[in-house]
């Protein structure tokens, strides 16, 4: 089972809009990552947050971790048709081997210019 | 720096057939897995390792063998492909094996058995 679930499935906006993307996950976490996916594409890492950070910006991105809750959103400013894509939250958690990052199933954003 | 390297990028097998799907990473990094992801399923974890010599199941091993002989490749075998196995296939590699670190990814492996 997926430990991330993004919400919701699918967004559109127009251009200049913000959008926001909600990932909730459901055991203890080492951090919680985002990744944004092109069409046809493989997924590229956007930010990564730490279990014991509250809030991280990068540019026009601002993640925000909630481990009482076990959620995560992600904030996207004055977005952009370029900005079209899937946004993945991934958890990474300990395993036996190491920690694995385990994904949810995206969430699409469509920006119409 | 090529990055995460899969070939190749398209495969259509038969069921029944056996391939290797080739994964190579060019940043001397310790971690590498395989991904699967369907429609609606996401990226699902096939099989990880931490190092040469060492491998791990992920979430959906079954149909799928890894070896890790060197640091820079992980290939990925299919012994006797199925219809299920249909998917796009990621190969992803990070820095260290302890986590908080990024996963680079490859572009992908289309495969369709018929």
């Amino acid at each position: 089972s997926q430990q991330g679930e993004e919400d919701p499935q699918a967004l559109s906006i127009q251009e200049g809009e913000n959008a926001t993307m909600n990932c909730s996950y459901k055991t203890s976490i080492n951090n919680l990552q985002w990744y944004r996916q092109n069409s046809g594409r493989g997924l590229v890492h956007l930010i990564l947050i730490r279990s014991n950070e509250r809030e991280k910006h990068s540019g026009r991105l601002r993640v925000t971790l909630d481990t009482s809750k076990k959620s995560s959103s992600l904030l996207i400013t004055a977005s952009r048709a370029a900005d079209t894509a899937s946004y993945f939250c991934a958890t990474d958690a300990r395993g036996t081997s190491g920690s694995r990052l385990t994904f949810g199933e995206g969430t699409q954003l469509t920006v119409n210019p | 720096n090529a990055g995460v390297t899969q070939t190749p990028k398209f495969q259509v097998l038969k069921t029944g057939q056996s391939m290797t799907l080739q994964c190579a990473q060019d940043m001397n990094h310790e971690y590498m897995s395989w991904y699967r992801q369907d429609p609606g399923m996401g990226l699902r974890l096939i099989h990880y390792s931490v190092g040469a010599g060492i491998t791990d199941q992920g979430e959906v091993p079954n149909g799928y063998n890894v070896s890790r002989s060197t640091t820079e490749d992980f290939p990925l075998r299919l012994l006797s492909a199925a219809p299920s196995q249909t998917s796009v296939y990621f190969c992803a590699s990070r820095a260290y094996m302890g986590g908080n670190s990024p996963l680079h990814f490859g572009n992908g492996t289309r495969l369709t058995v018929t």
